[in-house]
């Protein structure tokens, strides 16, 4: 199928490993990135080209990929980390974003 | 720094046009290899790309909604702009522009810089 899937909803408690996974068709043959989007605030690009970071994004933050699935992990989660996260990547019609995940620090 | 920030007005009766512009500063448009996109979010939903326009002037649309796309390039305002023909209420959404680096030779990459948004009401 052409889209993206990622759990709605992943729960963690501060300093635990957060993972959320984004499932696609296309990701054995096309980067992922991801986007990081806290309440009221325009998304940011945490990672890109599957498991690069940008200048700015934590060392917490990595990304990893395997076959159609790819994998945004938090390492050590601070409660500044929750929000929604997006990934988003190729299709045959263009860029395509996965529905999202809202991680909860609890 | 490259900034970006949309513009448009907020509120549009079904049927009519929606038309947002997107204000670069920091930065020439028209210099390096970009894509300048807008996406949309509507409220308490997700990410939904709408379309985008390179440096050279080539565009690319989001076939389910392209028939009623027009986006454009203004150099010389350092703008680009987004035209949604015969709006309904599905268009209500907060609109983002962006701009995208491509990767080497796939033309598609990262949305590197955000606008803050703006809200954008299709009612009567």
């Amino acid at each position: 199928s052409n889209g993206l899937s990622q759990p709605s909803s992943v729960s963690v408690s501060p300093g635990q490993t957060a993972r959320i996974p984004c499932s696609g068709d296309a990701l054995p043959r096309q980067y992922a990135y991801w986007y990081q989007q806290k309440a009221g605030q325009a998304p940011v690009l945490v990672i890109y080209k599957d498991s690069k970071r940008p200048s700015g994004t934590p060392e917490r933050f990595s990304g990893s990929s395997s076959g159609t699935t790819v994998t945004l992990t938090i390492s050590g989660v601070q409660a500044e980390d929750e929000a929604d996260y997006y990934c988003h990547s190729i299709g045959t019609s263009g860029t395509m974003f996965g529905g999202g995940t809202k991680l909860a620090v609890v | 720094q490259v900034q970006l920030q949309e513009s448009g007005p907020g509120l549009v009766k079904p049927s009519q046009t929606l038309s947002l512009t997107c204000t670069v500063s920091g930065g020439s448009i028209s210099n390096g290899n970009y894509y300048w996109n807008w996406i949309r979010q509507p409220a308490g939903k997700g990410l939904e790309w709408i379309g985008r326009v390179h440096t050279s002037g080539s565009i690319n649309y989001n076939p389910p909604i392209k028939s009623r796309l027009t986006i454009s390039l203004d150099t010389s305002k350092n703008q680009f702009s987004l035209t949604v023909m015969s709006v309904t209420a599905a268009d209500t959404a907060l609109y983002y522009c962006a701009r995208e680096e491509p990767e080497g030779a796939t033309r598609w990459g990262a949305f590197d810089i955000w606008g803050p948004g703006t809200v954008v009401t299709v009612s009567s």
